[in-house]
């Protein structure tokens, strides 16, 4: 079975904190991504990399940042954490651009 | 720009009720479909793809969905639902637009009445 970790369930962090979340997958994809999860709003694609050290900005890359140094980890950062970041944050992982993603638990930031 | 647009918010059914979940996507170009679900607590999953061939894709636990190219459509299908249908369900679009992307409809929430 694909695993995709998140380091963290929940998260609570204060407004001017930099944060990361961490993301490792077991089964060398190439791909792998990060998602914010709103209500009515759905998954909204906010970094992907597609090789170790490559990165491209989704559609709401603004206040976030990431790094993968390794192929099976992909961390988001929150240089520095506003309330409006508050959300669900979901990683994923895929075998090739095209193929089917697999998803962590995801990680719950509330920012206060 | 590329969107995917679920019809529906919410959805409330009684067990054994058909279902029918719309997707409506935005791209002119080859495209890559998929439904997937969360049930409450547990983390996304795929429920069904369709990249090419025969346009009715079925998938687990009974759902189906087709993909109708000339309304840019891939609506989900069930004949009859049950309590543990209860989730929340995404439709997805991959797209190559110099590097492939997949886009998410907002969701629907399902409510099976037991």
């Amino acid at each position: 079975d694909v695993k995709v970790t998140q380091s963290s369930r929940y998260l609570v962090k204060r407004t001017g904190e930099k944060v990361f979340l961490e993301c490792v997958q077991d089964m060398d994809h190439e791909n792998m991504f990060w998602y914010r999860q709103d209500p009515g709003l759905g998954l909204r694609l906010i970094y992907f990399s597609y090789d170790v050290k490559m990165k491209e900005k989704g559609d709401i890359p603004e206040g976030y940042s990431v790094s993968r140094e390794k192929k099976e980890r992909f961390s988001l950062i929150l240089e520095s954490a506003s309330t409006n970041q508050t959300s669900m944050y979901l990683c994923a992982s895929s075998s090739s651009g095209t193929e089917e993603a697999f998803f962590g638990q995801g990680t719950r930031l509330t920012v206060v | 720009a590329q969107s995917v647009s679920q019809h529906n918010h919410h959805v409330i059914l009684s067990e054994a009720a058909s279902l029918e979940l719309g997707c409506n996507y935005s791209y002119g170009g080859t495209v890559n479909l998929f439904w997937y679900v969360q049930y409450p607590g547990q983390h996304l999953q795929l429920l069904l793809k369709y990249f090419s061939g025969d346009p009715l894709v079925k998938g687990i636990k009974g759902f189906e969905a087709e993909f109708i190219k000339s309304k840019f459509s891939f609506n989900l299908r069930k004949p009859s639902v049950q309590w543990s249908d209860t989730a929340e369900y995404f439709c997805a679009v991959t797209v190559n637009t110099g590097g492939f992307k997949t886009i998410f409809g907002a969701g629907t929430r399902l409510f099976v009445k037991a």
